[in-house]
Parts: C-alpha cells; structure tokens; sequence
C-alpha cells in the first residue's frame, strides 16, 4: 500500500505486504533526512536516515528513497509485520554550514495499520 | 539500559503551577533538545544545547527555561503554566558527526494543565 502524507494519514497494510509512506518535504536545502517510527506511549525511534547526497539507502526491511528534484522522500518497508504498526514521521535538517543544522523539522506522521 | 530517559512520565498539575521535566542521556553524547508534540501528534523543536551551552531557541515562551547542569543532563522548567501547554515533551540527545546528526528520544513525558 501508499500513502501520501498529509493527505492519507493513516495506511492500512495487510500483514507480509510491502508498505510505502511518501513524505514531501518543504526545504530544498534540507541535507539530511530521518525517518522516526512512534509506538502509542513511547518516543520516536530511528529507523533509518539518508544525506542528501545519496538517493537511496537500505536498512534491515527498510529502504530509504530521496528525489530531490521534486522534494519527496519515501520509505519502504518489506513483509511488514504487526510490530510496524506505528507513527512513521520524516524528518528534514539543514547542512551543517546553515542555521536549521540541529533543528529537526518533523512531518505530519502517517499511521500505519497492519492487519492480519 | 536506558539511552535516554526522561522524569516524571506523566505530569498532571494546575494553571499558574510552575513545574520541572528531567532528562538523561548515558549515551555520551554532546547535544540534548526538548521537542514538544501536539494532540495532533506535531513535534516540533524548542531547545538545544551542546557542552552545557544553549544553541537552539525557536521563540519559546520565557516562562520556559531549559538548565543544563552537565552534558548528560537538560532539564525543562516551567513557570505559570498555562491550558495550551499541555503536550507531550520528548527529550533527545546526539553526536554530530560528518554522517549526520542522528537525534534519539527518549520516552516522554505527558503533562496535563486543569
């Protein structure tokens, strides 16, 4: 399944698909990516970051996607499982040499719903 | 083992209350924020320090004053409480290195203003 951020908050995915949360970001001098997951009571967890030199980057079932040209970030997440049930949020920084390094801007967040 | 932990969990207390979040990171790192998020599960940044020094503050409210006693500590304090300060405060730690600035959080504190 898709999702497209602010539009589509909440993705449902059946259990050992492939999901897909898309995250247009707003800085075009954004230079470094995150993507953080949140469980229901707890903090945002890393899963996964890409600079902006890069375009894709692959983690443990998680690949990172980055087209700068048109500003959109993705991750994807193979065979997902009932534990990926979460909060996924994209989050941008500036290049080190600007102000907005250190300062995470955060998405809106897209729920995932995995269902058996 | 936490990495990054965070006192009280949940804060429930009056308007006009001044009241104090705790943080602590074993990590080493050299950077802490506080980030507060939204009913609308928003999260955005209000402080940063770096080896005890304030280098991050996005227009907050004075009546919140972060205190870095060592690097491994920021706490948040906060005088006469108001309604709309009700969140969830997230505390977050790093190491800048050239690969990036990978931020962990720890597990938030939840304050309620009545």
């Amino acid at each position: 399944g898709e999702s497209v951020g602010l539009h589509l908050p909440t993705l449902s995915v059946q259990e050992g698909d492939n999901s897909i949360i898309n995250c247009a970001y707003s800085n075009s001098a954004s230079d470094y990516f995150i993507w953080y997951k949140q469980e229901s009571g707890k903090g945002p967890q890393f899963i996964i970051d890409i600079r902006s030199n890069m375009d894709k980057r692959q983690g443990q079932r998680v690949t990172v996607l980055l087209n700068k040209t048109v500003k959109h970030l993705s991750l994807q997440i193979a065979a997902t499982q009932p534990g990926d049930s979460a909060v996924y949020f994209c989050a941008e920084m500036g290049a080190m040499t600007t102000d907005s390094w250190g300062k995470l801007q955060f998405g809106a967040g897209t729920q995932v719903v995995v269902t058996p | 083992d936490t990495a990054v932990s965070q006192t009280p969990k949940y804060l429930v207390t009056q308007m006009g209350n001044d009241k104090s979040i705790k943080c602590e990171q074993n990590l080493g790192h050299d950077t802490m924020y506080w980030y507060k998020q939204d009913s609308k599960k928003f999260l955005k940044i209000m402080f940063s320090y770096n080896n005890k020094e304030l280098i991050i503050n996005e227009t907050v409210p004075n009546r919140f004053s972060p205190k870095s006693p060592d690097k491994a500590h920021l706490n948040l304090h906060i005088n006469s409480l108001e309604l709309g300060d009700s969140a969830v405060y997230f505390c977050a730690s790093s190491q800048v290195t050239q690969g990036g600035d990978t931020q962990y959080f720890g597990p938030g504190t939840r304050l309620t203003v009545l």
